[in-house]
């Protein structure tokens, strides 16, 4: 069985410019969720992916976007970069469909905005 | 939305001491309860976990307590080893979204 896998592990982008982070879920989850970790803090949820459409998001603005493809891998887009979104991005997936449980974690992308 | 409360945010204990996290939350209509363990650099590893309709689950060394009436949970950790240490974060589910405490750094002292 594969583990939830995100890439890239490291990226440095600077203010205003885009970014693109992948993941590919665990074999046999349907559902992908993102999060945002500030250092020292809980991972925040950004929204989440079931069945290739967003089905629930956090209070975050409509800059973060995401995609989530047929073979149920995501993507989380980050448009007009902040400072404060240097963060660690964590994606999990999970199998209970749009009803989210379990989830598993990915390693994170570490992003930097200079 | 819901708001989930972590203490303490470090703790020290000795190898072979309990160790125990305790969160609250506010949403009543939660209904799971997930623990993560989070080594540097990794992401969270789900460690144990329980849902609203039973009051405590273990697993060799780990044990989690609810508590509906009063709206909190605890990890507890027996028998603490120096692999034990990392950071620690309790979450809540309240509709579809989970909802994270602010962690708690366990350090395991050989």
């Amino acid at each position: 069985e594969t583990g939830v896998t995100q890439s890239p592990t490291h990226l440095i982008k600077t203010r205003g410019q885009q970014v693109t982070l992948r993941c590919s879920s665990q074999s046999g989850h349907n559902t992908v969720s993102w999060y945002q970790q500030a250092l020292g803090q809980g991972p925040q949820f950004i929204f989440q992916y079931y069945r290739e459409e967003e089905n629930g998001r956090g209070n975050f603005p409509p800059r973060f976007s995401g995609l989530q493809f047929p073979n149920y891998s995501s993507e989380l887009n980050v448009n007009a970069l902040e400072l404060d979104d240097s963060a660690l991005y964590l994606c999990a997936s999970s199998s209970a469909g749009g009803y989210t449980d379990t989830q598993y974690f990915g390693p994170g992308t570490r992003l930097t905005v200079l | 939305g819901e708001n989930v409360e972590q203490h303490p945010s470090t703790l020290s204990v000795q190898e072979g001491d309990s160790a125990v996290i305790k969160c609250t939350y506010s949403d009543s209509a939660s209904n799971y309860f997930p623990w993560y363990k989070q080594e540097l650099g990794k992401g969270p590893q789900l460690i144990i976990d329980i849902r609203s309709n039973v009051g405590e689950k273990k697993d060799q060394r780990i044990a989690v307590t609810l508590n509906k009436t009063a709206k909190h949970f605890s990890l507890h950790i027996t028998e603490t080893q120096p692999e034990d240490s990392a950071v620690y974060f309790c979450a809540a589910r309240g509709g579809n979204q989970f909802y994270f405490g602010t962690g708690t750094s366990l350090t395991v002292i050989p």
